[in-house]
């Protein structure tokens, strides 16, 4: 069965740091590009960061530039997203998905005092 | 950035009835890499369509995509009561990648 699996997310104080990992299986990893997507409470859906098969192109939106960073690890079927810095507009459900397969069910980032 | 606009924001229809859903992009979508994406409530996005026409893993055949350059379309040929949920576009083409801000598919 194809899944991807996220974790990592929960609660932290803005200022703070957060990394998610994505797990995956069912499907050769190392051949996708693979993509972390957010969805605020109530909102639309936001892409974030993107990194091809070969960590060669890593591509990050302008609302995360400087502060996230994009990783993954094929030995291990496994996507990374290193969160710094994290503002309170950074809430949201993080979803890690391939452009054109599965999506994870998600984890909830939530930045508050 | 390659801005999709999605319309209508609301669709209202009745089951059986054929939905049109149309995806405009600001910018020639590169390579026609064009998704579509369906969202229960509470729930991770469900690809649909890839490639602005090819249809994912185990979608119904009554979900076609169309479209190339900068207009797209979304067509549920004959609609069932589990389609009446929200719809998102995305480009991932061209950096910074995009999704339209949704169509919510409501019974009439």
């Amino acid at each position: 069965e194809v899944q991807l699996v996220e974790s990592g997310g929960g609660l932290v104080k803005p200022g703070g740091s957060l990394r998610l990992s994505c797990a995956a299986s069912g499907f050769t990893f190392s051949y996708y590009n693979m993509n972390w997507v957010r969805q605020a409470p109530g909102k639309g859906l936001e892409w974030v960061s993107s990194i091809d098969s070969s960590s060669f192109y890593i591509y990050y939106s302008d609302s995360v530039k400087g502060r996230f960073t994009i990783s993954r690890d094929n030995a291990k079927n496994s996507l990374y997203l290193q969160m710094d810095s994290l503002r309170a507009e950074d809430t949201a459900v993080y979803y890690c998905a391939t452009n054109t397969g599965p999506w994870g069910q998600g984890t909830l980032v939530t930045v508050s005092s | 950035e390659n801005v999709l606009t999605q319309s209508p924001g609301t669709l209202s229809l009745s089951p059986v009835e054929r939905a049109t859903l149309s995806c405009r992009a600001s910018q020639s979508v590169a390579g026609n890499y064009l998704a579509w994406y369906q969202q229960k409530p509470g729930q991770a996005p469900r690809l649909l369509i890839y490639g602005a026409s090819s249809r994912a893993t185990d979608i119904p055949d009554r979900f076609s995509g169309s479209g190339s350059g900068t207009d797209f379309t979304l067509t549920i040929s004959r609609l069932e009561p589990e389609d009446f949920v929200v719809y998102y576009c995305h480009q991932y083409g061209s950096s910074p990648y995009t999704f339209g801000q949704g169509t919510k598919l409501e019974i009439k």
